[in-house]
């Protein structure tokens, strides 16, 4: 059973446009949600992460946001930049330090 | 470099056989946690040690499956008799307590012929 879910396989965005990346989850319980950067043949990097308390972070062209009554959070990446492209994966925590990963979205950004 | 680092990075082994897999986590860091990523999927959660003791498993660790951290600071992963569903990449993660943040290592690319 996926508890957290990223239907996009993958996104391809213009050079300075926004990038919109989504993710649902099934799960109420799930405390904190965090957005990892993923290289080939590297491991994820942190990116951001929220609290389940809060409905919005922002960390420079990074911003997720999360709504809990539809569980849903998204992560805006304004302006967009040729390095970004790569996959990113959503996770959610569950109380007992238990992450659960989405399957990821490649987010191409055209030149 | 301080960061999480795995050996090897790749690993080609013959059905039957028994591999073993090392993570060095960040020093400071008392959490490690295994992961394991298949093709178009996201890391699925293995097992987490909290310093030298496993405090949870997923069920998707089979007996085949032991995960040892003895001294609380490197961990080792072991598979025996590897399967050819075994192939995947193997993440390991470290995180300080407090923190809700894990870093990844590089991971081990497992090919089972």
């Amino acid at each position: 059973d996926q508890q957290v879910k990223q239907n996009s396989p993958s996104l391809s965005v213009q050079e300075g446009r926004i990038s919109i990346l989504n993710c649902d989850y099934t799960n109420s319980m799930f405390d904190y949600f965090l957005w990892y950067k993923k290289y080939p043949a590297e491991g994820p990097t942190f990116l951001i992460s929220i609290s389940s308390i809060k409905d919005k972070n922002e960390d420079g062209r990074f911003t997720v946001f999360l709504n809990k009554s539809a569980k849903h959070l998204s992560l805006h990446i304004v302006p967009s930049q040729p390095g970004d492209s790569a996959v990113y994966f959503c996770a959610a925590r569950f109380t007992g330090n238990q992450f659960y990963f989405g399957t990821g979205t490649s987010l191409t950004v055209i030149p | 470099d301080t960061g999480v680092s795995q050996n090897p990075r790749h690993k080609i082994t013959k059905r039957g056989q028994n591999v073993t897999f090392r993570c060095d986590p960040i020093s400071e860091h008392n959490r490690l946690y295994w992961y394991r990523q298949t093709l178009g999927q996201g890391p699925e959660f293995l097992t987490y040690f909290q310093n030298e003791a496993q405090l949870e498993k997923s069920r998707l660790l089979s007996d085949r499956f032991s995960a040892e951290r003895p001294k609380g600071s490197f961990s080792t992963l072991e598979i025996q008799r590897t399967e050819q569903g075994d192939s995947a990449m193997y993440l390991c993660a470290s995180q300080a307590s407090g923190q809700e943040t894990q870093y990844f290592g590089p991971g081990t690319r497992l090919l089972v012929l």
